[in-house]
């Protein structure tokens, strides 16, 4: 059980435009997920936590007109990065809570690897 | 304000070995702390955890870690490595209160030698 899905696995778009990433958790209903992004060789940073049916709070340095982020379901998070860039170019990588289950342990997806050319 | 040191960038060890990676941790609170491995190109995959009770807890793979709330670490340990061990290994630690998120350490490499 616990298990989140991320579609797509990999992309690749031209610079200007828009991607949609999307993170599911399958077989648990999360109210609270967390983006994380990660840089080749490093950690993850989180990028933001949002909350089930309201606004997504983000990290400090991260601009959220530039990655949209939207958890209009339970099971549903997806985050769009607008205008991509090749600085953009990264590992993005979403994590679901489930509340039932434990000390409200997070759980992640195998992440989408993101290349803008 | 949560933190994780991860004071090794890279550690190698030959097959068969004992190993140790080293993970210490702030919180302003009790800690919930986590181990996690990274194959490349791959999502995170959970080890273990300390939430309370037991000072050494016992995951996935053999691997086990120590809660030391005095040193303030949770170093990961094995007692006999295997090459496929091989992987980049996260801690994290978050509050025991309220939502907050894990915050993850800088990644140890681990490579093991045959």
């Amino acid at each position: 059980g616990a298990v989140v899905s991320q579609h797509p696995s990999r992309v690749i778009c031209k610079s200007g435009t828009s991607v949609k990433i999307e993170c599911r958790s399958l077989d648990f209903q999360a109210t609270t997920m967390f983006w994380y992004r990660q840089f080749p060789k490093q950690s993850l940073m989180l990028m933001a936590t949002s909350n089930e049916g309201s606004k997504a709070t983000y990290e400090q340095g991260v601009e959220k007109d530039k990655f949209l982020i939207n958890h209009a379901s339970l099971t549903l998070s997806t985050l769009t990065v607008t205008s991509a860039h090749p600085e953009d170019s990264s590992f993005y990588i979403c994590s679901a809570r489930d509340p039932g289950r434990g000390q409200g342990e997070q759980y992640f997806g195998p992440g989408t690897r993101l290349t803008v050319t | 304000a949560q933190s994780v040191a991860q004071p090794e960038d890279q550690v190698n060890v030959a097959e068969g070995n004992p190993l140790t990676v080293k993970c210490t941790y702030s919180v302003s609170g009790n800690p919930y702390l986590f181990w996690y491995v990274q194959y490349p190109n791959r999502g995170l995959q959970f080890l273990l955890k300390y939430i309370t009770g037991d000072n050494l807890v016992k995951g996935s793979y053999g691997f086990e870690a120590e809660f030391n709330k005095s040193q303030t670490s949770f170093h990961l340990k094995k007692p006999s490595a295997l090459v496929s061990d091989s992987a980049l290994y996260f801690c994290a630690v978050r509050d025991s209160s309220g939502n907050t998120p894990l915050v993850f350490g800088k990644g140890t490499r681990l490579s093991v030698i045959a």
